[in-house]
């Protein structure tokens, strides 16, 4: 069954330092990935996604990700983490064919920032 | 754009009771997908709509959740004789046609249900 991983419940990371979050998944085709963020009281916002080509992928806020099929992840990345980075993570899946039109998420990482 | 809009943002009721609750998408997206976040896990995905057609349904969505899209635009999730276990933050998310890969989904902020 397709299923997605996110070994870090909970990471703190000093503001200025480098940050990467971990994202396993478990498809048997060509994946669609995504990362989203969730700021508290806010609804999910879309970081980046990918499905073929460089695997090296580029989002908004200065986040990346880099897709390995033979280690079946999708790590997030960002070179210098802002006080406003502070939120949860959530690596997803997407699931289509036929009616099926849905995305498989994480349990997220909740990222704290210190100053 | 003026974004997903849900209602209420909080709802606190007692078990037994019924809920119901209100989406309102972006005007010309015409996909809506009602998620669950529980405390801890990331949201799990409940149903689909395309227009008015209801076009996926989770195994989650027990015979005591029923959603409606009767116009194509807002859509309610209702949730009848309540249970603890419902308690949850409800997402609804809107796109235009297509995969969500090609037409990535909106999410309003939720609303976050309490059943005591």
């Amino acid at each position: 069954a397709q299923s997605v991983t996110q070994p870090d419940i909970h990471i703190t990371v000093s503001e200025g330092a480098s940050l990467e979050l971990r994202c396993n998944y478990s498809y048997g085709a060509t994946p669609y990935l995504f990362w989203y963020v969730q700021s508290p009281g806010q609804g999910l916002q879309l970081l980046l996604k990918y499905f073929s080509g460089d695997t090296l992928v580029q989002g908004i806020k200065g986040f990346e990700a880099e897709f390995k099929r033979s280690q079946s992840s999708f790590n997030l990345r960002k070179p210098s983490v802002h006080w406003s980075d502070a939120a949860e993570y959530f690596c997803a899946v997407g699931l289509y064919g036929g009616a099926t039109n849905k995305l498989i998420f994480g349990t997220g990482t909740l990222l704290a920032v210190q100053p | 754009d003026t974004g997903v809009s849900q209602n209420p943002r909080h709802k606190i009721t007692k078990r037994g009771q019924n809920v119901t609750f209100r989406c309102d998408p972006i005007s010309e997206h015409n996909r809506l997908y009602w998620y669950r976040q529980t405390l801890g896990q990331g949201p799990e995905f409940l149903t689909y709509f395309q227009n008015e057609a209801q076009l996926e349904k989770s195994r989650l969505l027990s015979d005591r959740f029923s959603a409606e899209r009767p116009k194509g635009s807002f859509s309610t999730l209702e949730i009848q004789r309540t249970e603890q276990g419902d308690s949850a933050m409800y997402l609804c998310a809107s796109s235009s046609d297509g995969s969500s890969y090609n037409s990535p989904l909106h999410f309003g902020n939720g609303t976050r249900l309490t059943v005591t």
